[in-house]
């Protein structure tokens, strides 16, 4: 089946630690992107890249760094600057170049600091 | 910068009743596009309904459809004959026609049905 995945589905992490959130997909779908989804705030862009190799700051970046090294893959690594790191994160992936094109999402990765 | 705003933090419906979520957008933009995404309890969002702007007809998918109001910038979601698997968080978002690097949400709307 076609489609998403992100792991863990939970993740717990220590301060001052770097983590790395794994996303895959499958939908042979150039464009990826990673939100942060906290309570009461909606869904917020971090990162999101068009092409392998290639890849854009969004809103919130952050503290956070990514890598585009397969078309399959879009890995999110949340450092230690990031100042509020617990929140869930998901990833979503589309065809790139048009703005009515659904943006598939994963099923998420809640992420908590001890 | 554009933003989304759905003033209806919760809303409740009978099983079987209609309910409309409502959603407004700030933008100077004319060319554009609007989402309804539904979010389950599983925490995984999914699409309900698009909406091209340079659209005059309003979309619909089943017992989903859309109010859209260009002008007063409002597009606002109707469910009809509620299923008690419609209860999930309701976000609206739009995307820019020219800039397809993200989607911009709206804080959404938990709907609770109820039997």
């Amino acid at each position: 089946d076609g489609g998403i995945t992100q792991s863990p589905k939970y993740l717990f992490r220590k301060e001052g630690q770097n983590v790395t959130l794994s996303c895959e997909q499958n939908l042979n779908h150039d464009a990826m992107y990673w939100y942060r989804q906290d309570p009461g705030q909606g869904l917020r862009l971090i990162y999101y890249s068009q092409i392998v190799n290639d890849f854009q700051k969004g809103d919130i970046a952050e503290g956070y760094s990514v890598s585009r090294e397969k078309k399959e893959s879009f890995p999110l690594t949340v450092t230690s600057a990031q100042k509020n790191p617990t929140a869930f994160y998901l990833c979503a992936s589309s065809i790139a170049d048009r703005g009515d094109n659904e943006q598939f999402f994963g099923p998420g990765t809640r992420l908590t600091v001890l | 910068a554009q933003t989304v705003t759905q003033s209806q933090p919760e809303m409740s419906v009978q099983e079987a009743e209609t309910v409309t979520l409502s959603c407004t957008y700030d933008t100077s933009e004319s060319d554009y596009y609007l989402f309804w995404y539904k979010q389950p309890p599983s925490r995984q969002m999914i699409l309900v309904i698009r909406q091209e702007a340079y659209k005059q007809q309003n979309a619909t998918e089943n017992r989903f459809s859309v109010n859209f109001q260009k002008a007063a910038k409002s597009f606002s979601l109707k469910i009809s004959d509620s299923q008690l698997g419609d209860a999930a968080m309701y976000f609206c978002a739009y995307r820019t026609f020219y800039n397809t690097d993200k989607l911009i949400f709206g804080t959404g709307t938990r709907l609770q049905v109820f039997p």
